[in-house]
């Protein structure tokens, strides 16, 4: 199984802040990487798919990169709104591993 | 739109059996592959299980494997996981998801809002 991993585990950043998240691969997964957003007591929800492209109605302050086995995931200048812990996955092959989350907190 | 909607969960004994569904509507249910993630109390997310769009094949994590059994009937627009020889550690909220396939990509693009599972005596 592909094991993904993601630091930090925890972050607090001010409002307007660059926030940057990353995700490793156990091994190589080429660009097949989404990355979703989970509000406590909701579903998640898609932000990022194949790496960089951005899901239908999500700000645009959200971004994607990356190949092979390290990604990014990038708020640009982060609002209130986007307190939430964040999970990478990968969609190279079943099962269809998780990352461990990022907590993402305002100061 | 797309909605998913869990139902079944509940509070069952260890060792014990539950069925959970999960209703679909708003899409072409039968061209879907669908999946089951799993997330216990203050954790983080876990596949549990998926479906292939015509039920012919499907695929689970190894720590379900051999107990719990996930289904589709496409004429009800329904997805199932039969969960048997239930553990404390299967406590958690179970979603069901629909896997889309665009820009040579797999994604969850769409997910119910859970169904809480309670393993306990």
């Amino acid at each position: 199984d592909i094991q993904m991993t993601q630091s930090p585990s925890s972050l607090s950043a001010s409002v307007g802040d660059r926030v940057t998240i990353t995700c490793r691969a156990s091994q190589n997964i080429r660009n097949y990487l989404n990355w979703y957003q989970q509000k406590p007591g909701t579903a998640p929800n898609l932000l990022i798919f194949a790496a960089s492209s951005l899901q239908s109605g999500v700000p645009s302050r959200f971004s994607g990169s990356g190949s092979g086995t390290d990604f990014t995931l990038t708020i640009s200048s982060l609002q209130p709104e986007d307190c939430a812990t964040y999970y990478c996955q990968q969609s190279y092959s079943s099962p269809r591993t998780f990352g461990q989350g990022t907590k993402v907190e305002i100061k | 739109q797309v909605q998913l909607v869990e139902s079944g969960g509940g509070v069952v004994q260890p060792g014990r059996s539950l069925r959970l569904s999960c209703a679909a509507s708003g899409f072409t249910f039968s061209t879907y592959t669908m999946h089951w993630v799993r997330q216990a109390p203050g954790k983080g997310l876990e596949w549990v299980a998926l479906i292939l769009s015509d039920g012919s094949n499907n695929y689970y994590a190894d720590s379900v494997k051999g107990r719990f059994t996930i289904s589709r009937d496409n004429s009800k627009n329904t997805l199932y996981l039969q969960m048997n020889s239930l553990r404390a550690a299967d406590t958690a909220v179970y979603h069901c998801a629909r896997e889309t396939y665009s820009s040579s990509s797999h994604f969850f693009d769409s997910w119910g809002q859970g169904i809480l599972v309670s393993v306990s005596s």
